[in-house]
């Protein structure tokens, strides 16, 4: 079964506008992945988070961690229409287990 | 640059036709991970090497099976393709199992069942 699972499931922005996308788990984890893939394409890293970390800063990309509420979101802030893409989120264990994806739609 | 390359970015086979998709890396990465991810789903783990060990998902049907001869080569081979088969194939490498690492794609090959 999946372990991630993304909400929502797609999204609708404005150029400009801040985007955030959240990603909820079932057990415990070591640390939590974002994948962003672009259509027809392989997934590429954009950040990992730790369970022991709270939040995470990379570029225009800021993540949250909250291992209370097994959740964790994604904002991009500043959004640009090359920001259009799927993003996944990936849980750690064994393998990783990714969720279904938040489809994101940056307009010009 | 050192990437994961996947041959050929599409496939066409006829259904019940045996087909082999090709993955390759230079970043000399001991893991290496199949992919199946269908339109609008998540990609879904089929199997992964860990150097010459393999490792098969439980759910993975018996239809698809892999080979690594070597660091820097893994196949893919569907025996029987069936319709519900067609999906976009993706290889993934990271330097050692666990936590922590993080996955390198190639771009994926799609396959299509005729």
């Amino acid at each position: 079964s999946q372990q991630g699972e993304e909400d929502p499931q797609a999204l609708s922005i404005q150029e400009g506008e801040n985007a955030t996308m959240n990603c909820s788990y079932k057990t415990s984890i070591n640390n939590l992945q974002w994948y962003r893939q672009n259509s027809g394409r392989g997934l590429v890293h954009l950040i990992l988070i730790r369970s022991n970390e709270r939040e995470k800063h990379s570029g225009r990309l800021r993540v949250t961690l909250d291992t209370s509420k097994k959740s964790s979101s994604l904002l991009i802030t500043a959004s640009r229409a090359a920001d259009t893409a799927s993003y996944f989120c990936a849980t750690d264990g064994e393998n990783f287990v990714f969720g279904p994806g938040t489809r994101l739609s940056v307009l010009p | 640059d050192a990437m994961v390359i996947q041959n050929p970015r599409y496939q066409v086979t006829q259904f019940g036709k045996p087909v082999t998709l090709s993955c390759s890396q230079t970043l000399n990465h001991n893991v290496m991970y199949w992919y199946q991810q269908k339109s609008s789903q998540a990609p879904k783990l089929l199997f992964h090497y860990y150097d010459k060990d393999f490792n098969n998902e439980a759910d993975t049907p018996d239809n698809f099976q892999s080979r690594r001869p070597n660091t820097s080569f893994c196949f893919l081979d569907i025996r029987s393709p069936g319709l519900g088969d067609a999906a976009m194939y993706l290889c993934a490498t990271s330097k050692v199992e666990g936590s922590g690492e993080k996955l390198f794609f190639g771009s994926g090959t799609q396959l299509s069942v005729l």
